[in-house]
């Protein structure tokens, strides 16, 4: 299995252009989640799916938009990059709601310039 | 204040030394999480625990519900400890959402 999986690892944007992160599980879990991590600032929830057809705002959704594509895929998507939005950005995923352990994709690296 | 306190931030031990982490979190809670990241930047869930105390290896993470404080131990630390442990919490009304501490960096050296 390979668990969870990101896509690009590295990005670099100029302010105003969008892009789309990738992710999947093969896990067949239920609940998924898109988090980024600031320096000094810790890990904080943008986006999640509880399950497949629905999606929920985090703590900092704005600016962003997802998709909960089929129970596999969950797409986190910038529509107009700002310099605000540099960070690692990290996909999650666990078996359902409730006290299920979360596990973490690899990572993508976006530097807005 | 944030709902889940970790200390200390920075934390840098001898090779064979005891490590307590220390998380304490602010609202009633359903599962307290330990997490590691490595320098390569990868998240590994260590610890789910919603009471009393559980090892795994070197590692033992425990919980008082009570005065809503949790503690990771590491034993007979290594270099390869190195790393960032991350607290966070589960609450009761948010479902699976976690709320995350900034997380300890620990280094251990030889």
């Amino acid at each position: 299995n390979a668990g969870v999986t990101q896509t690009p690892k590295f990005q670099v944007l100029k302010t105003g252009q969008s892009m789309t992160l990738q992710c999947a599980q093969d896990m067949n879990h239920n609940s998924m989640y898109w988090y980024r991590q600031d320096p000094g600032m810790g890990l904080r929830l943008i986006y999640y799916s509880a399950s497949e057809g629905t999606t929920d705002k985090g703590e900092v959704p704005n600016g962003y938009n997802v998709s909960r594509l089929n129970k596999r895929e969950f797409s986190l998507r910038l529509e107009s990059a700002a310099p605000s939005q540099t960070s690692v950005y990290f996909c999650a995923s666990n078996r359902d709601r409730g006290r299920y352990e979360q596990y973490f994709g690899p990572g993508t690296r976006l530097t807005v310039t | 204040k944030n709902e889940v306190e970790q200390s200390p931030q920075n934390l840098t031990a001898q090779e064979g030394e005891f490590i307590t982490i220390n998380c304490s979190y602010s609202v009633g809670i359903s599962a307290l999480h330990w997490l590691q990241q490595h320098p390569g930047g990868g998240i590994v869930s260590l610890f789910m625990l919603s009471s009393g105390k559980k090892k795994h290896g070197r590692l033992i993470a425990t919980i008082n519900i009570q005065e809503k404080h949790s503690s990771l131990h590491i034993t007979a630390s290594h270099p390869r400890d190195s790393a960032v442990y991350i607290c966070a919490s589960t609450k009761e009304t948010s479902g699976s959402r976690l709320t995350f501490g900034e997380g300890t960096q620990l280094t251990v050296n030889p």
